[in-house]
């Protein structure tokens, strides 16, 4: 069964400073990797998608690395905002098995940050 | 363009009554899935559905359930509430039945058992 798991489970840092979110998953038979974040009591805003062949992404200034042979994924965030502070979620696309193709998206439990003004 | 949109927002039921949950995709996007986010769990995986046919399923009992009409919109049923069902019920849509696609979270709806 995957499991993902994210480290930190929170976070707090001053405003400005660049910082690294982990993702890790136990089975590398992936599809893809995406990053999410959530504001509180909101939906899930898509970050960023890696394909299983990519080994990283960007969207401004975020970055997302994605190591699918050590089950590992990095959210790269630089010179962080206050409007940054929200729960941040990774989530692996399971390659499918016979009979029923791929499941559905399996999710950490988020890193909680805290971007102090 | 509209993102996902999810109705209604809140929701408040007694135990044992049942529930009916929509969700309209963005406009041209095909395959619909549904989540449930509760604070012990995190967000597990219900359903997926493509061309009105469910594709894949989680881990949940029978008294969840769904369907996706034509026009690609679909509902999610759950009958005979318990307590434990109380949580923030997601759909996201994804333009194809590919595994490749990227996914789009609508703002979910709240609903409470009591």
């Amino acid at each position: 069964k995957q499991e993902v798991t994210q480290i930190p489970a929170a976070l707090s840092v001053p405003e400005g400073e660049n910082l690294v979110l982990n993702c890790s998953f136990t089975d590398s038979a992936i599809y893809n990797l995406q990053w999410f974040r959530q504001d509180p009591g909101k939906g899930l805003t898509s970050l960023l998608l890696i394909q299983s062949s990519q080994r990283e992404q960007t969207s401004g200034r975020l970055n997302a690395s994605l190591d699918k042979s050590s089950g590992r994924s990095t959210l790269y965030i630089a010179a962080s905002q206050p409007g940054d502070s929200a729960t941040y979620l990774c989530a692996v696309r399971k390659d499918g098995y016979s009979g029923g193709g791929a499941d559905g998206l399996t999710f950490g439990k988020g890193t909680h940050l805290i971007i102090q003004p | 363009k509209a993102g996902v949109t999810q109705t209604p927002r809140y929701l408040i039921k007694t135990r044992g009554q049942q529930v009916t949950l929509s969700c309209s995709p963005i406009s041209g996007h095909r395959s619909v899935s549904w989540y449930q986010q509760t604070p012990g769990q995190g967000l597990q995986f219900l359903f997926e559905y493509f061309s009105e046919t469910q594709r894949n399923k989680g881990n949940f009992p029978g008294r969840f359930s769904g369907r996706q009409f034509s026009n690609s919109r679909s509902e999610m049923n759950v009958s005979t509430l318990e307590l434990g069902d109380s949580a923030l019920y997601l759909c996201a849509s994804s333009l194809r039945e590919s595994p490749y696609n990227e996914q789009f979270f609508g703002p979910g709806t709240r609903l409470t058992v009591l």
